[in-house]
């Protein structure tokens, strides 16, 4: 089954505790993407990949770290957490990133709370 | 940063009803996508429109992109408990074309 997968789908944690929340699409899409869902905000976008090793940031970047090392991982690195990143995480890909075929599947969300 | 404009952010109808749902954009647009969020789930695609003045329709759905390609509406015509969500504009500014920008949604909710 075609699919973006996220793990973990939920997350409490501390403080400073470096996580790492997987991202992993069977596709073969080029793009992958990482958003962030506030209440009242909608969906930011955190990082994006346009393809292997080729990263970039989006609106809100600052405290997260990605990676693209393999085509159908896109890992979310927090390296020091904080209260301000409990949000709800989602990460999406799609075949490319515009025109025909750009459209986006999205993973089934991390909650991610930070105390 | 670039913002796209959604409106309204809630939205209460009664079965039946009609709903619509806006999206503008002080610039214009190369194109612009529409996904639907159930409560508790994710967004999920709807459809892109990338021609001035395209029109397309899905079931009850009816998509419409501006002639200047600034504006877009989602329209549901005779709402019905399963289209109970968060409708989402998406659109790309010029630039950068991974930078995928969302409106803030626009929360259905129907009435039986």
């Amino acid at each position: 089954e075609a699919q973006v997968t996220q793990n973990p789908r939920y997350l409490i944690t501390v403080t400073g505790k470096k996580l790492t929340v997987t991202c992993s699409q069977n596709m073969n899409h080029e793009y992958m993407s990482w958003y962030r869902q506030d209440p009242g905000l909608g969906l930011r976008q955190i990082y994006y990949s346009m393809n292997v090793e080729v990263t970039d940031k989006g609106d809100v970047p600052e405290g997260y770290k990605v990676s693209r090392k393999e085509k159908r991982n896109f890992p979310l690195i927090l390296e020091s957490p904080s209260p301000n990143q409990t949000s709800l995480y989602f990460c999406a890909s799609s075949l490319r990133a515009s025109g025909r075929g750009n459209e986006q599947f999205f993973g089934p969300g991390t909650r991610l709370t930070v105390l | 940063g670039q913002q796209v404009m959604q409106i309204p952010q809630y939205q209460h109808v009664q079965e039946g009803e009609d709903f619509t749902t806006y999206c503008n954009s002080s610039t214009t647009l190369s194109n612009i996508q529409w996904y639907k969020q159930r409560p508790g789930g994710h967004p999920v695609f709807l459809i892109q429109l990338v021609k001035s003045g395209e029109v397309k329709k899905q079931k009850r759905l009816t998509f419409q992109f501006g002639e200047a390609k600034k504006n877009s509406s989602l329209h549901i015509t005779a709402t019905q408990t399963t289209d109970v969500g968060t409708y989402f504009c998406a659109v790309n500014y010029g630039g950068s074309q991974g930078n995928l920008i969302f409106g803030k949604g626009t929360k259905l909710s129907v009435k039986p």
